[in-house]
């Protein structure tokens, strides 16, 4: 089955400390994965794809193959990353599917 | 326009009443997408184009749910008879390539 599971659906941390946000899939082809984000009152939008192996405002991902995971990263959370955050899985060349999504609070 | 726009913005629809839900996509992305968002969930895949031809329906709940594409750019989600359920914010998304381009949404009420 294709799936993806994001176990947290809040996360909340303080300003400056790390943060990683979980995201497992279960895919049989070869994955290829995105986090997508969601501010307050904005569209979704792409944050970080793992075949780029880039940084975007700080977060990284690496895709584990062995643990079937692609997990988001930041070492110093800042308040404007709180979002909602969500990992998806492109399937087929066309289908996406998302995780249910994690919600970021970054406190002061 | 620069983005993906969908209108209405927001609907209520009386259960059992007929909707129509309009997406305009990034003029040139050969790719559009429908999603569903329940409250709390991740958007939900609900069907694909490739230009005109729906390439794949697998994600519409039900045949209340149609969606049409016929030149290619402009796309449609009808839903006929509404029902309490299909109440959920509808995303529409296009692209060229791997990434995904989305509208702002249409949260669809049905009373």
């Amino acid at each position: 089955a294709q799936r993806v599971t994001q176990p947290e659906k809040l996360l909340s941390v303080f300003k400056g400390a790390p943060v990683e946000l979980k995201c497992n899939y279960s895919y049989s082809g070869s994955p290829e994965l995105f986090w997508y984000v969601q501010y307050s009152r904005q569209r979704l939008q792409l944050l970080l794809r793992h075949i780029s192996r880039e940084s975007i405002k700080g977060f990284t991902a690496d895709l584990n193959k062995g643990e079937t995971s692609f997990h988001l990263k930041k070492p110093f959370a800042q308040e404007e990353d709180s979002a909602m955050y969500y990992c998806a899985l492109l399937t087929g060349g066309f289908k996406t599917i998302f995780g249910a999504g994690t919600r970021l609070f970054v406190k002061a | 326009g620069a983005g993906v726009s969908q209108s209405p913005r927001y609907k209520v629809a009386k259960r059992g009443q007929d909707v129509a839900l309009r997406c305009d996509p990034i003029s040139g992305h050969v790719s559009l997408f429908w999603y569903q968002q329940a409250l709390g969930q991740g958007p939900e895949f609900l069907t694909y184009f490739q230009n005109e031809a729906q390439l794949d329906k697998s994600g519409l709940p039900s045949d209340r749910f149609f969606a049409e594409r016929p030149e290619g750019s402009v796309s449609t989600l009808k839903i006929q008879r509404t029902q309490q359920e299909d109440s959920a914010v509808y995303l529409c998304a296009s692209s060229l390539a791997s990434e995904a381009f989305f509208g702002q949404g249409t949260r669809l009420t049905v009373v």
